[in-house]
């Protein structure tokens, strides 16, 4: 069965910490998204990558960084986390060609304090 | 500005009755339409797509419409279950890898 897995279903941080979710994939998926869910907002797109060392900002891409050194793996970066980024976060990968739709990650609820 | 909206945030439907969610888009560009439904404290799931040269797909108790010239899909459960019961959210998609989502909306299937 494939698979996205996120390292942290929930997580407590402090303001101002530096925060990394880790996202891995093993169905050898060239495209990888970030995105966070919050009530009323849906869910938006943070950061995205379409292969190794490959990045392109979201919707919402302030305050976060990512990185793809590996094809199966995807990290979000958040530099110095701040209240307002309480939310959840969803990993996603993609095989690549609108028709195949995304296969998402359990999330990771992040919660600063 | 939201491309894709979803503007019923919830919707509660008695079981075996039919449940429609409705979705609106704004991009003309958009030509590939997607629902997923997320249970809590899970990723959301594939449910049924539909590409823009159709007005219709089933698959099941599923069917998703898509009206192109006033911008809207809806999707229908028919008959709805309480196993239904989750936040659903459309997507479109312009013709890329990328995917936009709506705000969601909240489906209650009661006894």
């Amino acid at each position: 069965d494939v698979k996205v897995t996120q390292s942290s279903r929930y997580l407590v941080k402090r303001t101002g910490e530096k925060v990394f979710l880790e996202c891995v994939q093993d169905m050898d998926h060239e495209n990888m998204f970030w995105y966070r869910q919050d009530p009323g907002l849906g869910l938006r797109l943070i950061y995205f990558s379409y292969d190794v060392k490959m990045k392109e900002k979201g919707d919402i891409p302030e305050g976060y960084s990512v990185s793809r050194e590996k094809k199966e793996r995807f990290s979000l970066i958040l530099e110095s986390a701040s209240t307002n980024q309480t939310s959840m976060y969803l990993c996603a990968s993609s095989l690549g060609g609108q028709f195949y739709g995304y296969t998402f990650g359990s999330g990771t609820r992040l919660t600063v304090v | 500005d939201q491309q894709v909206k979803q503007n019923s945030p919830s919707l509660s439907v008695q079981e075996g009755r039919i449940s429609i969610l409705n979705c609106d888009y704004t991009n003309s560009m958009f030509d590939y339409f997607l629902w997923y439904k997320k249970y809590p404290a899970e990723g959301p799931t594939f449910l049924i797509s539909i590409s823009s040269i159709k007005d219709k797909n089933e698959d099941g108790r599923f069917t998703v419409f898509l009206n192109k010239s006033a911008k809207h899909l809806s999707l229908h459960i028919v008959p709805s279950q309480p196993g239904d019961s989750a936040v659903y959210f459309c997507a479109a998609s312009p013709n890329t890898d990328k995917l936009i989502f709506g705000t969601g909306t909240r489906l209650q299937v009661f006894p």
